[in-house]
């Protein structure tokens, strides 16, 4: 494998259903993201892991949990998801700097994720 | 003010003529530029990144760059209607934390054959 992996590529859930989405870097990068983008709208960081520890989250509800156990892998744990959460949702990664300035974000190719 | 700003277009160009894309930010100690393509449900691909202020080319692609004005530009040369997508603009800002990249939220682009 090489870049950025995602899985599922699809995924339909219930409101009442729990599932994770998995994304996995292949590029040497310390540095991951959660993207969401909805139809015609555009890129929403959800959440940045830089050196493994979450350094941002956008105000996003608590029903998306990510989770980033090494430097490689990211999770996002999905749970009581409402119709609105349908979306594309993108991972991301990169290469920062020491002084916290990062370089080309290279993305999966996403999850296509509708909620019932 | 946005933070990074692009028209969202569609901007139309026939086959064979050149495509240009705008896109303005707010950060004067921003230094690190780059350009998206994302085809309609696909993720985003990097088409060009740019640090240092002036042009920049990649085959078709040129990038152009000027910090005083706080601008930076996506020409495509000879375009063909598989160009046709979005373009997106990411530009790293410093903020409260230290830098992250926003991303604007894209100009499209259709190239008629």
């Amino acid at each position: 494998e090489t870049g950025v992996t995602q899985t599922p590529r699809h995924l339909v859930m219930g409101m009442t259903n729990k599932k994770s989405l998995k994304c996995e870097q292949h590029l040497g990068h310390n540095a991951m993201y959660w993207y969401k983008q909805s139809a015609k709208k555009p890129l929403e960081l959800m959440f940045v892991y830089n050196f493994k520890e979450q350094t941002e989250n956008n105000s996003v509800p608590s029903r998306f949990s990510p989770e980033c156990p090494n430097s490689s892998h990211l999770f996002l744990h999905l749970h009581t998801l409402q119709p609105e959460d349908s979306a594309l949702y993108l991972c991301a990664s990169s290469q920062e700097s020491a002084s916290g300035s990062s370089y080309e974000q290279f993305f999966g190719p996403g999850t296509r994720l509708t909620v019932l | 003010q946005k933070e990074v700003e692009q028209n969202s277009g569609p901007l139309s160009v026939p086959e064979g003529a050149i495509a240009s894309l705008n896109c303005t930010y707010s950060d004067r100690v921003s230094q690190s530029f780059f350009w998206y393509r994302q085809y309609s449900g696909k993720s985003p691909e990097l088409i060009m990144s740019i640090y240092s202020n002036g042009d920049k080319e990649d085959g078709r692609f040129t990038a152009q760059l000027n910090k005083a004005s706080q601008y930076v530009s996506l020409l495509i040369r000879d375009s063909q209607p598989s160009d046709s997508a979005t373009y997106l603009c990411a530009v790293n800002i410093f903020n409260t934390g230290g830098f992250k990249t926003i991303f604007g939220a894209g100009t499209r682009l259709f190239v008629k054959a």
